[in-house]
């Protein structure tokens, strides 16, 4: 298994920019979300999926997009990107979140964006 | 709203030494609680689950443990080695409703030195 992917590694984008931070899964896992990490600060979760063509909103939504039409995609969209968004992005995902036994959360490297 | 405190911020020590790691949180409603290890650069790494109905869970020299009512998990490094050292992390976890709701503290630096 690959695990949990995400791509691209590193963007550079302008304000005003918009894109999408793709990750995907090979774990056939059920929950799926999406955390920005600054520095001095924990991770945030900004948006979260627990299966296909269900989504909501985390800590920090504004200014992100998502969907989750497959059980293995999970895309983040920035829909006009601003400095404030410079971060690294991290994708994870668990197997179900009704199993009280199997909820390790799976994390991808990370990608990480500078809004100039 | 549930915030996580993690105690030391950063650590130094030498090769061999046993180490505790703190993670105290305000909410005690919690669902479960993981740490986990993040190498410079990279992803987190799960290193233990605890389940709110369990006190402690150890895999090889690591041990964490779980006191719902005081707010507190402890992270215990036997024997700590150069390889060791990374940024540990605990992510509180709860539910609210049909969501689960993680929380992460702002991890503890450590750097076990030979």
């Amino acid at each position: 298994n690959a695990g949990v992917t995400q791509t691209p590694k590193f963007q550079v984008l302008k304000t005003g920019q918009s894109m999408t931070l793709q990750c995907a899964q090979d774990m056939n896992h059920e929950y799926m979300s999406w955390y920005r990490q600054d520095p001095g600060m924990g991770l945030r979760l900004i948006h979260y999926s627990v299966g296909a063509g269900i989504t909501d909103q985390g800590e920090v939504p504004n200014g992100y997009n998502v969907s989750r039409s497959t059980t293995e995609d999970f895309p983040l969209r920035l829909l006009s990107a601003a400095p404030s968004q410079t971060s690294v992005y991290f994708c994870a995902s668990s197997y179900s979140v009704t199993s009280r036994w199997v909820e390790t959360q799976y994390f991808g490297p990370g990608t990480r964006l500078l809004v100039l | 709203k549930q915030e996580v405190t993690q105690i030391p911020a950063a650590l130094s020590v030498p090769e061999g030494e046993n180490l505790v790691l703190n993670c105290s949180f305000t909410d005690s409603a919690i669902y479960n609680l993981q740490w986990f290890r993040q190498d410079p650069g990279k992803g987190l790494t799960s290193l233990l689950l605890i389940q709110s109905s369990q006190r402690e869970q150890t895999s090889g020299r690591l041990n964490a443990s779980l006191d719902k009512s005081s707010g507190r998990s402890t992270l215990y490094i036997a024997a700590s080695q150069p390889g060791d050292s990374a940024t540990y992390l605990c992510a509180v976890i709860l539910r609210s409703g049909g969501s689960y709701i993680p929380t992460f503290g702002r991890g503890t630096s450590l750097i076990v030195h030979p």
